[in-house]
């Protein structure tokens, strides 16, 4: 089944501890993206990835990093998490994002307390 | 960057009606604007989406238009049933920058 994974679904942290959400598609898609959702503000990108080794900003970057060293993974970390980063994120994949729908993984909701 | 307002943010429509949301955006050179529908507690799904190069498009009881000239597109439901209850998602398409971006959502509430 095609699909994009991502884990853990719920997390609850501290302020300070890294952590690191892992995000994973079998669609051989070249495009990944993270987006951050927020009540009142939509989907708010974080960070995008156009193939391996490729990545870029996208609107609200602050605390956030991310890696594409292979085509299927593109995992979210937090170095230093604060309670402005509780949200729900959801991780994206497509094929190549000009005319092909985004295809999101079921969320991760994190809370730094 | 590309701005996309959506509205209206909250929407009640009694079943059986028609609703109707509209984006506007700011990039001319934006060509690709689909619709997502996010239930809640589930992760957005795409409906339907229309090109720069079609002025409207039709699967069922759901249509987007779409004016390039006034720079806005709309998503329409008709014969609401209950199960349209969610919140949906313009986006838009920036070519140049390579980055789908979002409206802040519409909650449709159908009432029976």
């Amino acid at each position: 089944e095609a699909q994009v994974t991502q884990n853990p679904r719920y997390l609850i942290t501290v302020t300070g501890k890294k952590l690191t959400v892992t995000c994973s598609q079998n669609m051989n898609h070249e495009y990944m993206s993270w987006y951050r959702q927020d009540p009142g503000l939509g989907l708010r990108q974080i960070y995008y990835s156009m193939n391996v080794e490729v990545t870029d900003k996208g609107d609200v970057p602050e605390g956030y990093k991310v890696s594409r060293k292979e085509k299927r993974n593109f995992p979210l970390i937090l170095e230093s998490p604060s309670p402005n980063q509780t949200s729900l994120y959801f991780c994206a994949s497509s094929r190549d994002l000009r005319d092909s729908p985004l295809h999101f993984g079921n969320g991760t909701r994190l809370t730094v307390t | 960057g590309e701005n996309v307002e959506q509205h209206p943010s909250t929407l009640s429509v009694q079943e059986g009606d028609s609703a109707v949301i509209k984006c506007t955006y700011s990039d001319s050179a934006s060509n690709y604007f689909p619709w997502y529908k996010q239930e809640l507690g589930k992760r957005p799904q795409l409906i339907i989406d229309i090109r720069s190069n079609v002025g409207e498009k039709k699967d069922q009881r759901i249509a987007v238009t779409l004016n390039k000239t006034a720079k806005h597109f709309s998503l329409h439901i008709t014969e609401t049933q209950p199960e349209d209850s969610a919140v949906y998602f313009c986006a838009v398409n920036n070519f140049g920058n390579e980055k789908l971006t979002f409206g802040t959502g519409t909650r449709l509430t159908i009432i029976p």
